[in-house]
């Protein structure tokens, strides 16, 4: 069974432009989750989509934003970047939002780094 | 602010010692997980307690639980030069939240 898939591993962009994350996840994982992490803040969580509809959203600006196709598969964007927004971003696909019972499957990340 | 928050210390064991980290939490619970993350690579899924378990073993890990004091433990036992990684307590709130909160993270290294 194939993991999660998350593309592209490394970016590399430019103060104000914008950039787009992509995630597959576990064929049957109808739940996608990204976070970012950073040295300072760690771990956060940034949205969450089920059936293409976001159920859950993290305290991040309007500037994030994401997506879910029919597939399940996920993208996020970031427009306007700023240099704080370097990170890794990591997704994390689930069994029906189950990962409560059984946790999350993650990606290995997208580092992005805005210079 | 996060939910998860290990005790921020580095740990530096010999190889066939133990490992153990804490972790402490705010506000209730449906369970909580621990993760091991590999020189920042993605987290992988290590744990699961539940908020009405005391304590879980899955191979040569052993986590407790304690809801009344909020915190938790993950023991690793008889350490190997590949369990060096960070560990990350996260703590899932339930009632369709679908979200993990994060604690800082424990940087562990095994010595061979």
């Amino acid at each position: 069974k194939a993991g999660v898939t998350q593309t592209p591993r490394y970016l590399i962009k430019t103060r104000g432009q914008q950039v787009t994350l992509s995630c597959s996840p576990i064929s049957g994982h109808r739940s996608v989750s990204w976070y970012q992490q950073t040295p300072g803040q760690g771990l956060q969580f940034l949205f969450e989509y089920f059936s293409e509809t976001q159920r859950n959203k993290g305290n991040f600006p309007g500037r994030f934003s994401g997506r879910q196709f029919s597939n399940s598969r996920s993208e996020m964007n970031v427009s306007t970047l700023e240099l704080g927004d370097s990170a890794l971003y990591l997704c994390a696909s689930s069994l029906e939002g189950t990962g409560g019972y059984y946790g999350y499957t993650f990606g290995s990340g997208t580092r992005l780094t805005v210079v | 602010s996060q939910q998860g928050e290990e005790d921020p210390q580095a740990l530096s064991i010999q190889e066939g010692e133990n490992a153990t980290m804490n972790c402490s939490y705010k506000t209730s619970i449906n369970n909580l997980q621990w993760y091991r993350q590999n020189s920042g690579r993605g987290l992988v899924h290590l744990i699961l307690i539940r908020s009405n378990e005391r304590e879980k073993h899955s191979g040569r890990l052993r986590v407790t639980l304690d809801t009344s004091k909020k915190s938790s433990s993950l023991l690793i036992t008889a350490s190997r030069a590949a369990d060096t990684a960070s560990y990350f307590c996260a703590t899932d709130a339930g009632r369709g939240n679908n979200r993990l909160a994060f604690g800082k993270g424990n940087q562990v290294v095994v010595i061979p």
